[in-house]
């Protein structure tokens, strides 16, 4: 179990230019989830794959956002345009999901700054 | 989604214990009772979970009473390393639901 790897750490950019990340989950894991969290909030849900299929998308997730995860492995969140308001820390979960009692394993994260 | 309230934060010193409440007025007859931990920079990270009673793990232990519409981390013997924020969070699957997080409670060990 090497748990759940996010890259990379740290990402800079200027405003409008796209970024993408990316998150490989605990291998056995069929439920990945990405969240975004901004210094002294908890995290916020962005979406959850079950497997390849993506089941839950927040409003919080404008049109600029995108999310893929190709044969249920990996998967990439990609922000198009970004603007001063995506900077915060993009956490990425897995866990052995559906059930009763689901535990969530996260990654370290990605720090997004837009300039 | 059940709803979440938690102190925003709390003081302690090494050698304590310390007990976070958390209230869930509205829990479901099927929603666990989870805790996460998190350090600045890093993750939540999974500490405890509970359906009732009691749970005790090697990291803390979890007091649910009868009617579960609150819940209480017990962190025994604090030390610095465990100054962090500390999130209840009170959900089941459903398949297309997702658990959300809440503010959290900020606890920090002094010497």
């Amino acid at each position: 179990d090497t748990g759940v790897s996010q890259n990379p750490r740290h990402k800079i950019t200027k405003r409008g230019q796209n970024v993408t990340f990316r998150c490989d989950p605990i291998s056995e894991h069929n439920r990945l989830y990405w969240y975004r969290q901004t210094l002294g909030q908890g995290p916020e849900f962005l979406t959850y794959f079950q497997n390849e299929a993506q089941l839950e998308k927040s409003r919080l997730l404008s049109d600029r956002f995108s999310a893929e995860r190709p044969k249920g492995s990996f998967s990439t969140l990609e922000i198009q345009r970004t603007e001063q308001g995506d900077s915060a820390m993009y956490l990425c979960a897995s866990s052995t999901g559906p059930g009763l009692n689901e535990k969530l394993f996260f990654g370290s994260g990605t720090q997004l700054s837009v300039l | 989604l059940a709803k979440t309230t938690q102190p925003i934060s709390m003081d302690s010193y090494e050698g304590q214990e310390v007990n976070i409440t958390c209230s869930h007025n509205n829990i479901a007859t099927n929603d666990y009772i989870t805790w996460y931990q998190q350090f600045p920079s890093q993750g939540p990270r999974f500490i405890i979970q509970g359906y009732k009673t009691k749970v005790t793990n090697e990291v803390a232990s979890l007091f649910i009473p009868a009617d579960r519409k609150s819940s209480t981390l017990s962190l025994p013997r604090v030390s610095l390393s465990d100054t962090a924020v500390y999130y209840c969070l009170v959900g089941v699957d459903t398949g297309r639901r997702a658990l959300t997080f809440g503010s959290g409670t900020r606890l920090q060990v002094q010497p």
